[in-house]
């Protein structure tokens, strides 16, 4: 299937500083991207819908100044979580549409664990 | 908002049997159901899916089949093998876009 490459795989960061995690469509090129967020043993939930060229669209109750988005080309997005806390620490995924002879399908990056101490 | 609910939440079978899970959605604007697998500290990748004008779809040992009448989705994998043991997740595009609401997950464990 298609590409999705993630970067850092791990961070860890002090409280109060900010991380930013790349996502990467690295054979297609991706309008939209999506972010979600993982805690332990739990599913995976929408935080925002990365936009190429224009404004991230977040979920109800996710803090668009806290997780800054930017979609800067049709390949790339980045999260950027400032002034992160303790309890910001989780597993990061980002996911893209790859369309044309990918079918139009949804692939999920391998995801960015993030702990902040 | 729109929720996708998925059964069992554990499931242990023994190598070489069937497991089957299954979903319901409530958005009656999802078009694009797929499947993932995820295994520890990884992100899902996808193994099926399938489009609301399809009302089964096969790979290999993995079927998936479409009620869209009754907003349901099932998974089927046979002949398991103890690699198939992860945690699987059902989704559903939201709003006919392509963000998706995804089920809780069912944690299969294949036992030889």
């Amino acid at each position: 299937g298609a590409v999705v490459s993630q970067h850092p795989s791990r961070v860890i960061c002090k409280s109060g500083t900010s991380v930013k995690i790349e996502c990467r469509s690295l054979d297609f090129q991706a309008t939209t991207m999506f972010w979600y967020r993982q805690f332990p043993k739990q599913s995976l939930m929408l935080m925002a819908t990365s936009n190429e060229g224009s404004k991230a669209t977040y979920e109800q109750g996710v803090e668009k100044d806290k997780f800054l988005i930017n979609h800067a080309s049709l390949t790339l997005s980045t999260l950027t979580v400032t002034s992160a806390h303790p309890e910001d620490s989780s597993f990061y995924i980002c996911s893209a549409r790859a369309t044309g002879v990918w079918g139009n399908t949804i692939y999920f990056g391998e995801g960015s664990w993030l702990t902040v101490v | 908002g729109e929720n996708v609910e998925q059964h069992p939440s554990t499931l242990s079978v023994q190598e070489g049997d069937s497991a089957v899970i299954k979903c319901t959605y409530s958005d009656s604007a999802s078009n694009y159901f797929p499947w993932y697998k995820q295994e520890l500290g990884k992100g899902p990748q996808l193994i099926i899916d399938i489009r609301s004008n399809v009302g089964e779809k096969k790979d290999q040992r993995i079927a998936v089949t479409l009620n869209k009448t009754a907003k349901h989705f099932s998974l089927h994998i046979t002949e398991t093998q103890p690699e198939d043991s992860a945690v699987y997740f059902c989704a559903a595009t939201r709003n006919s876009g392509y963000a998706l609401n995804f089920g809780k997950g069912t944690s299969l464990l294949v036992t030889p």
